[in-house]
């Protein structure tokens, strides 16, 4: 059971160019996630989707895009990349009833210089 | 957004000693939850926590939901090399979309 895949697992991207970091997940969980963790900032929410074809914004939701066409996949997409986007991506899912807690991906580590 | 504050943000001990860590926040939970982050990998939930007062083991981890809400406790006993990472706590947002906020989580370090 492979659970929640993210790739790439690392990359480097210049400043202005754009890519899109893919999570995918086989547990046909309704919610999905993207969330960014900084040093000693714990982990802030940048998008969220409840199903297919419904998304929202999180917390700091500015510079990124997503969209959700199927229950499985959640890609994450920067367009102009920035300096200020370097940081470590987790996708995660989860069923409709939060007390169970998320299952997270292994990350995507990013940095844009 | 809501902060919740993690202490220690920390800490290095020996093998074998125990360990305790806590999470406050500003305003009440009704659920709380905690998580290991290994290195290079994305967090694992450990326990979860449903109720004021409530204690749940899981194996040789303790935690707690404070009397008051907005805390919660936990402990390692008898610490061992494979505990390392970074612990974090998480609580239900209050908009919609089944969303948490994270602590700024209590780094690990374990000396054999």
């Amino acid at each position: 059971n492979a659970g929640v895949t993210q790739t790439p697992k690392f990359r480097i991207l210049k400043i202005g160019q754009s890519m899109t970091l893919q999570c995918t997940q086989d547990m046909n969980h309704n919610y999905m996630y993207w969330y960014r963790q900084d040093p000693g900032m714990g982990l802030k929410l940048i998008y969220y989707s409840v199903g297919a074809g419904i998304t929202d914004k999180g917390e700091v939701p500015n510079g990124y895009n997503v969209s959700r066409s199927t229950t499985e996949d959640f890609p994450l997409r920067l367009e102009l990349a920035a300096p200020s986007q370097t940081s470590v991506y987790f996708c995660a899912s989860s069923y409709a009833d939060r007390d169970y807690g998320y299952t997270f991906g292994s990350g995507t580590r990013l940095t844009v210089v | 957004g809501q902060q919740l504050n993690q202490s220690p943000q920390s800490m290095f001990i020996q093998e074998g000693e125990d360990v305790s860590m806590n999470c406050t926040s500003s305003s009440i939970f009704n659920t709380w939850l905690w998580y290991k982050q290994d290195p290079g990998e994305g967090p694992v939930l450990l326990i979860a926590l449903y109720k004021a007062g409530e204690l749940t083991s899981n194996g040789r981890l303790t935690a707690q939901f404070g009397i008051t809400r907005k805390d919660s406790f936990l402990n390692i006993s008898a610490s061992i090399p494979s505990d390392v990472g970074i612990y974090f706590c998480a609580g239900p947002a209050t908009y919609t979309g089944n969303q948490f906020y994270f602590g700024t989580g209590t780094s690990l370090t374990v000396i054999p």
